[in-house]
């Protein structure tokens, strides 16, 4: 699977929008980006998927660049419950299974 | 809002018991996964079912591991004889069609403790 590369950690104000990034270089043709979040003792929760275009759901956006080497979700409002690890994973149309990397921990201060 | 349901949601086992861990996707799902996460570490893939068969299994899910969908509500892991290194989060997920093209709902999670 084709490697993501996401920071380690970040930190963002209550109410403030939140940019959490992604690079992705070696991504192919057929790669769908996914993101996932895990709140604290929890499973991971589905947040957003996209090909080629941004995308928009009522959880967050999701925007890819045109040569799709990186991409950015991002949360237009952060709350106190968006604090978690987000973790950005690569997919091609066939598999049958996430890899999950590290992933950003998002704290979100008050 | 339909969910994956799992229990038990903590297990503590001796080392070299069979543990048996249950799940119940969502309904109309077609799709079964379980993945598992050591304390500390990252979400780890182990083995996906489709149509009443493994489609895709890692390393990790080696003879000790087995799954099984007994009727048509139920999935279960068991693990033959427990290590210690088997203590884990062990989440179980579903998805309505491939993988690439939809999400994938987890569980909230069993923690299995081997002693």
């Amino acid at each position: 699977d084709a490697k993501t590369t996401q920071p380690n950690s970040m930190e963002s104000n209550e109410e403030e929008p939140v940019h959490l990034p992604c690079n992705h270089s070696t991504i192919s043709g057929t790669d769908y980006i996914h993101w996932y979040r895990q709140l604290p003792s929890q499973g991971p929760e589905y947040v957003i998927h996209g090909l080629t275009s941004n995308v928009n759901n009522r959880m967050a956006s999701l925007a890819i660049a045109e040569d799709r080497k990186s991409s950015t979700l991002i949360l237009h409002r952060a709350t106190l419950r968006d604090a978690a690890v987000y973790y950005c994973i690569l997919k091609k149309g066939s598999a049958r299974q996430l890899t999950f990397g590290s992933g950003t921990q998002l704290t979100v201060l008050p | 809002e339909p969910e994956v349901t799992q229990t038990p949601s903590h297990q503590v086992t001796q080392m070299g018991q069979e543990v048996i861990l249950r799940c119940v996707p969502i309904s109309n799902h077609l799709y079964f996964y379980w993945y598992r996460q050591i304390l500390g570490q990252k979400v780890e893939f182990l083995v996906s079912f489709y149509n009443n068969e493994i489609s895709e299994k890692s390393e990790i899910f080696d003879d000790q591991f087995s799954v099984e969908r007994p009727d048509g509500s139920n999935f279960t892991l068991k693990i033959r004889s427990t290590k210690l290194e088997d203590s884990a989060m062990y989440f179980c997920a579903s998805s309505e069609v491939g993988l690439a093209m939809g999400e994938l709902f987890f569980g909230e999670g069993s923690r299995l403790t081997v002693l």
